[in-house]
């Protein structure tokens, strides 16, 4: 069975640091295209960034040059290491895989999510 | 960026009623559109795909239509545990969420 467990979320001060990881059990990290979405407190989601199986990664504007989505294939855990962070990157941030097809792509299974709140 | 605008942003319904939520993209996405539903401190879960496509396990009172810029999400007969928000998402260039529509109970 497909899981996703996301942890290292917390309470982070404005321009603090902080990486939060993505396990999976059940596949493998690697050999699949995974992503980020946040949501803010009462909010709709936004997507963060993507790494796809050849290693490529993209991100959001809102967060491009202050956060890195990376994995360790050899724990198969996704990580999304986020710098510079701001009162409005408070959120509950969600991995997902993500499957593609003709194209597009979608996110299939989500982890139960983990929140950060950058307040000093 | 491509904007995802739905409407209404809510409604109000009762169990049996067939529900419509649409989904407006600000320029064409072919059939680049996923529907997700997410109920309070869960995580969203996957509805259909591509426009139409339904996701394994789904139930089939869930449908989805559309192409280009105009995509509709139908629920054919409410049931208690459809009441949820729920988000169109396109992936024809990067990745954007709609704002949400939520369903609530009349």
């Amino acid at each position: 069975e497909v899981q996703l467990v996301e942890s290292g979320g917390g309470l982070i001060q404005p321009g603090g640091s902080l990486r939060l990881s993505c396990a999976a059990p059940g596949f493998t990290v690697s050999g699949n295209n995974m992503n980020w979405v946040r949501q803010a407190p009462g909010k709709g989601l936004e997507w963060v960034s993507i790494i796809d199986n050849t290693g490529r990664t993209y991100y959001a504007d809102s967060v491009k040059g202050r956060f890195t989505i990376s994995r360790d294939n050899s724990k198969n855990t996704l990580y999304l290491q986020m710098n510079r962070l701001r009162a409005e990157d408070t959120a509950v941030y969600y991995c997902a895989r993500v499957i593609i097809y003709d194209g597009g792509d979608y996110f299939d299974y989500w982890g139960q999510g983990t929140l950060v709140t950058v307040s000093s | 960026d491509i904007q995802m605008t739905q409407s209404p942003s809510s409604l109000s319904a009762s169990v049996g009623d067939r529900v419509t939520i649409t989904c407006r993209a600000s320029q064409s996405i072919s059939t680049y559109l996923n529907w997700y539903q997410q109920k309070p401190g869960k995580a969203p879960k996957l509805l259909i795909y591509a426009a139409s496509t339904l996701q394994s396990g789904v139930p089939s009172r869930f449908s989805g239509g559309g192409s280009g810029t105009d995509f509709t999400l139908t629920i054919s007969s409410l049931q208690p545990e459809d009441f949820a928000t729920y988000y169109c998402q396109q992936s024809y260039s990067s990745r954007t969420f709609g704002q949400g529509t939520k369903v609530e109970i009349k």
